[in-house]
């Protein structure tokens, strides 16, 4: 079935310096990968998305990666801050259908 | 537009209660989806409803969970009887439809005693 996999599980880095999180899917059609921020207690928000005919988006600080042949998507924070701490899901979304698979989520940590 | 809207925001009962959690959809929103996010199991996909008919349950856990969608404006997630295993924060989420944003509601925090 459809699977989406999400690498760190946790992630601690120096306030100031740069984030990565990368996400592999398996459905080769999907077409429209988003990213969530969820703070503790709170509910996951959309921060940045990305369709399949573009190979890159920024917004400010962060920006995300599609690579459709290696089936890798990757979301980069730069010049993090503390209130970067979170956890952050990626999703894909299943062709033919109207639903997304997420990924297992990382907590980042900004350390200030 | 007040976005995704849940309630209750918090429900504690007892084992062998019924519970009903209740989500109104983003307006013009054509899909609705309900989720469940523990721990262990991370954000599953219980059931997703595009133009109020049910199109997936197939992450509904068993037969004590079933929803309802009436109208485009209002879902109901209900579990009869509860056990202290469907603890977990739901969450409601809703879209204009395939490959569109998806926009979560604030969630039900359930804990069954």
């Amino acid at each position: 079935g459809e699977n989406v996999e999400q690498h760190p599980s946790t992630l601690s880095v120096q306030e100031g310096d740069s984030a990565v999180i990368k996400c592999t899917y398996s459905d080769s059609a999907s077409n429209y990968f988003p990213w969530y921020k969820q703070e503790l207690g709170k509910r996951p928000q959309l921060i940045i998305d990305i369709r399949s005919n573009v190979g890159e988006k920024k917004d400010q600080r962060i920006a995300v990666t599609l690579n459709k042949t290696a089936k890798h998507f990757s979301l980069h924070i730069t010049e993090t801050q503390p209130e970067d701490s979170a956890v952050y899901f990626c999703a894909a979304s299943v062709t033919g259908t109207y639903k997304y698979i997420f990924g297992t989520g990382t907590r980042l940590k900004v350390l200030a | 537009d007040a976005g995704v809207i849940q309630s209750p925001r918090h429900e504690v009962t007892e084992m062998g209660q019924e519970v009903t959690l209740r989500c109104k959809p983003i307006s013009g929103h054509n899909s609705l989806f309900w989720y469940r996010q523990t721990m262990m199991r991370g954000l599953e996909l219980l059931i997703y409803f595009n133009n109020n008919v049910p199109i997936d349950d197939s992450g509904m856990p068993e037969d004590r969970f079933s929803a309802k969608m009436p109208n485009a404006s209002f879902s109901t997630l209900k579990i009869q009887p509860s056990e202290p295993r469907d603890s977990a924060v739901y969450f409601c989420a809703s879209s204009l439809g395939d490959g569109e944003k998806l926009f979560f509601g604030s969630g039900t925090q359930l804990s069954v005693l």
